[in-house]
């Protein structure tokens, strides 16, 4: 098991509502990293978070949006929820290491969330 | 840009023998790959890693293989047991910072 976890479980949502997640780093770790997986699909990349900014973000709408606090923690919202984001919504930590390079990602069991 | 791709849905395997999973890269410039498990209902564990300047590099039961002149790569696990039954993913850093591409990954079934 690794040191990474979220909150909640589990979570049910309406069309048009909001949400936020939350995931807490593994100790040690300085970044962390939100994927989306759909079912039966390999995850696929949201944003990063590296000293409290946002570093690199994959396809997604501005409606995704994140934070990252000083103990490393983050959140993602998701504003305006639509049916299709319906999925299991991931976090992972690692550290940076010298020359941006990022070191290996330790998941969290994630947060499933279903949009009705 | 990169993409991840493995070349079988599924694996059936007996108990004991050995599994073989496979991955196929796009981005000749990739330098680094990683292995992920993932049982149902979790989020993925990682498993091992290999760096491009390295051909093999073996773990616990779990051997990778890199072969950049045909950009593949592939995970074998030794005597493969019932808690091995999972999908496995293979990953390779993407074009933005912090980006892993994953595939689709392969479903690995063992029978007892």
């Amino acid at each position: 098991e690794t040191g990474v976890t979220q909150s909640p479980t589990h979570l049910i949502k309406t069309r048009g509502q909001q949400v936020t997640l939350r995931c807490s780093s593994q100790s040690g770790h300085n970044t962390v990293s939100w994927y989306q997986q759909a079912l039966g699909q390999g995850p696929q990349f949201i944003f990063q978070y590296y000293r409290e900014e946002e570093n690199g973000r994959g396809n997604f709408p501005p409606r995704f949006s994140g934070l990252q606090f000083p103990n490393y923690s983050s959140e993602l919202n998701v504003n305006a929820l639509e049916l299709d984001d319906s999925a299991l919504y991931l976090c992972a930590s690692s550290r940076q290491l010298a020359g941006g390079l990022a070191d290996t990602q330790y998941f969290g069991p994630g947060t499933r969330l279903t949009v009705l | 840009g990169e993409s991840v791709g493995l070349h079988l849905p599924t694996l059936s395997v007996q108990e004991g023998d050995n599994s073989i999973i496979n991955c196929a890269y796009s981005n000749s410039a990739s330098d680094y790959f990683i292995w992920y498990k993932q049982e149902s209902g979790k989020g993925p564990q990682f498993i091992i890693d290999i760096r491009s300047n390295m051909d093999k590099r073996q773990g616990q039961r779990v051997t990778v293989l890199l072969n950049k002149t045909v950009k593949h790569l592939s995970l074998q696990i030794a005597a493969t047991q019932p808690g091995d039954s999972a999908v496995y993913f293979c990953a390779a850093p993407g074009g933005s910072q912090g980006n892993l591409i994953f595939g689709k990954g392969t479903k690995l079934s063992v029978k007892p």
